[in-house]
């Protein structure tokens, strides 16, 4: 079965710095993977997502991930961190197995501190 | 384009009632899926609906059902409500079921309460 883990529950990182937010994947087949934002009392809104071709993805709001087939890993990245990036951040893979749904992990809390 | 819009966005119910939930997708979008999160159990599939059928259901018990229109709005409901019933439920539309890179794309949710 399709399955991501986010291993940290929250990550600290202070403004102006590098973020990385970790994420592995195990999929049976090509792995379609997906980032996706959540701010408090709202919906889930999509970042960037992986396929194929060029294994670093660039999306929304100067956020980048870096697909490693090698370690299964999806992790999402941004140089340069700001306070309103603040939020919780789910990794997702898309199951084709049985039809279609999305299996989300457990999401990752960002605190960025001024 | 709007976005996905979904009413209503907040409901108390107490146990035993039921309640319908509303989704309506990005216009040309044709498959919607809903998804409930609870602080316990994060984000977990409900369904998915492409051209009226359901194509795929999660891991929930029979009182969770839901539809879909000719016009690809779709309506959730829960009967028998339980106090575990309690939960964000959202609800994601992408241009067509079965495309493995089709992007979802999510409404605000319907945040259900009950007591």
């Amino acid at each position: 079965a399709q399955s991501v883990a986010q291993p940290e529950d929250q990550v600290n990182v202070a403004e102006g710095n590098p973020l990385t937010v970790k994420c592995t994947y195990s999929v049976s087949g090509n792995p379609y993977l997906f980032w996706y934002v959540q701010y408090p009392n709202r919906g889930l809104q999509f970042l960037l997502k992986y396929i194929t071709g060029d294994n670093l993805v660039k999306g929304s709001y100067g956020f980048e991930a870096e697909f490693n087939k090698s370690q299964t890993s999806f992790h999402l990245k941004k140089p340069s961190a700001l306070v309103s990036d603040s939020a919780l951040y789910f990794c997702a893979v898309r199951d084709m197995t049985g039809g279609f749904k999305t299996i989300f992990g457990a999401g990752t809390r960002l605190f960025v501190k001024a | 384009k709007a976005g996905v819009t979904q009413t209503p966005r907040y409901l108390i119910k107490t146990r035993g009632q039921q309640v319908t939930l509303s989704c309506s997708p990005i216009s040309g979008h044709r498959s919607v899926s809903w998804y409930q999160q609870t602080p316990g159990q994060g984000l977990q599939f409900l369904f998915e609906y492409f051209s009226e059928t359901q194509r795929n259901k999660g891991n929930f018990p029979g009182r969770f059902s839901g539809r879909q229109f000719s016009n690809s709005r779709s309506e959730m409901n829960v009967s028998t409500l339980e106090l575990g019933d309690s939960a964000l439920y959202l609800c994601a539309s992408s241009l067509e079921a079965g495309g493995a890179a089709d992007t979802q794309y999510f409404g605000p949710g319907t945040r259900l309460t009950v007591l």
